[in-house]
């Protein structure tokens, strides 16, 4: 299996900040990298997809990098409803991994 | 708009069968070149990917619980069904369905969970 580590585990930050949260995979999946927002008690939403594309109707200040092993999500100015876990998930093979998510909260 | 609803016993005792049904509408479980998955979710940890069946049959599941899983799909119900066997504590979660939809670039198909259900706890407990 495809380990995905991400970093920091957890983030303080107030709105107007940019963060930037990082995941690594324990070998390369190309491009095949997908990043989700999950606040409490609700499902997962699908924020980038093949490490840089935004979903549909996700707001421009949500973006990612990377190839190869390294990817990051950046929220360029956060805003009161970006304070969420977001986690990675990788679709170079199965079982499609994710990593361990990353909590965002407010300072 | 296509919705996912989960449903299914929400306890199941230890040793026993977990069953759980994804409940697909505004769309056709047969049309495009979906996956329909299981996630899960331990209270207060990650996700974990269970499994995926394509509407031909073709399955792919998690090694770590694949000797457990069956994933099936009735495209004449519009469904698709989860069963974890021999479940313990540890598979006390909160379970999601979800539409894997692919985009194609330069002819690699790039998988990514585009719809989810609200998600069903179940508790394994006697």
């Amino acid at each position: 299996d495809i380990q995905m580590t991400q970093s920091p585990s957890s983030l303080s930050a107030s709105v107007g900040d940019r963060v930037t949260i990082t995941c690594r995979a324990s070998q390369s999946i190309i491009s095949y990298l997908n990043w989700y927002q999950q606040k409490p008690g609700k499902a997962p939403k699908l924020l980038i997809y093949a490490a840089s594309s935004l979903q549909s109707g996700v707001p421009s200040r949500f973006s990612g990098s990377g190839s190869g092993t390294d990817f990051t999500l950046t929220i360029s100015s956060l805003q009161p409803e970006d304070f969420a876990t977001y986690s990675c998930q990788q679709s170079y093979s199965t079982p499609h991994t994710f990593g361990q998510g990353t909590k965002l909260e407010i300072k | 708009q296509v919705q996912l609803q989960e449903s299914g016993p929400g306890l199941v005792k230890p040793s026993q069968t977990l069953s759980l049904t994804c409940t697909v509408s505004g769309g056709s479980i047969s049309t495009g070149s979906y996956y329909w998955s299981w996630i899960r979710q331990p209270a207060g940890k990650g996700l974990e990917w269970i499994g995926r069946i394509y509407t031909s049959g073709s399955t792919n599941y998690n090694p770590s619980l694949k000797s457990r899983v069956t994933i099936s799909v009735d495209t004449s119900k519009n469904q698709f069904s989860l069963k974890l066997s021999s479940v313990t504590a540890a598979d006390t979660a909160v379970f999601y369905c979800a539409r894997e939809a692919p985009v194609v670039y330069a002819r690699h198909y790039y998988y990514y969970m585009d719809v989810w259900g609200k998600g069903t706890m179940v508790t394994v407990s006697s």
